[in-house]
């Protein structure tokens, strides 16, 4: 069984800092998927960031990036000139590649993050 | 586009009463995925559907749990009866086997009271 640690259950940063969650997982799977989503006070969950095991380079979403370390097994989220709406528990997720394409995520416990003024 | 739609967004039913969660899922999607989220547990799968037929339902806590998938564009998650420990909200997911990435709705908080 895939399991997904991150360490971190409360962050803070200020407006326009960078802050970065971390993210360790395992497997013996060599070719999976990761994940971070977003869930505001609302809720919902929102795909913040994909990364794909067999790609070396780290996915970019604008101001959102990921250090992905294969044979680390981490894959930490970096935030960049945070904004209040930022706000939210950040979950990290593990899912296996297989012929089918389709498998449960495996989360993370998630990590609070507050962006105050 | 539409996202993947839930019904209620909030239940609150007593104890012994039946709940039915609904799902309808981003339109062309063939993955359909049931999860519920707890301050103990976390994120877990209940049970995920693949062009409509149920793949994996080892996460359905006992019995009283069950779901469906009609069609293409509808799922439910039945609890009969319904106790106290299964509040949570509850999540559906899509995903399309092209993309493997699924998107959630918006969640049904359910309190059994």
């Amino acid at each position: 069984a895939q399991t997904v640690t991150q360490s971190q259950p409360e962050m803070s940063v200020q407006e326009a800092e960078t802050v970065t969650l971390s993210c360790t997982y395992d497997t013996s799977e060599s070719n999976y998927y990761l994940f971070w989503y977003k869930q505001p006070p609302s809720r919902q969950m929102i795909l913040v960031i994909r990364q794909e095991a067999y790609k070396q380079q780290n996915a970019t979403e604008n101001r959102f990036s990921v250090n992905f370390q294969k044979a680390a097994k981490s894959f930490s989220l970096k935030i960049s000139d945070s904004q209040l709406g930022d706000t939210a528990m950040y979950f990290c997720a593990f899912m296996k590649h297989t012929t089918s394409n389709g498998y449960a995520l495996n989360f993370g416990k998630g990590t609070s993050l507050l962006v105050t003024p | 586009d539409a996202g993947v739609i839930q019904s209620p967004r909030h239940e609150v039913t007593e104890m012994g009463q039946e709940v039915t969660l609904r799902c309808k899922p981003i339109s062309g999607h063939d993955y359909l995925f049931w999860y519920r989220q707890t301050m103990m547990r976390g994120l877990e799968l209940l049970i995920y559907f693949n062009n409509n037929v149920p793949i994996d339902d080892s996460g359905m806590p006992e019995d009283r749990f069950s779901a469906k998938m009609p069609n293409a564009s509808f799922s439910t998650l039945k609890i009969q009866p319904s106790e106290p420990r299964d509040s949570a909200v509850y999540f559906c997911a899509s995903s399309s086997s092209a993309r493997n990435t699924q998107y959630f709705g918006p969640g049904t908080r359910l309190t059994v009271l």
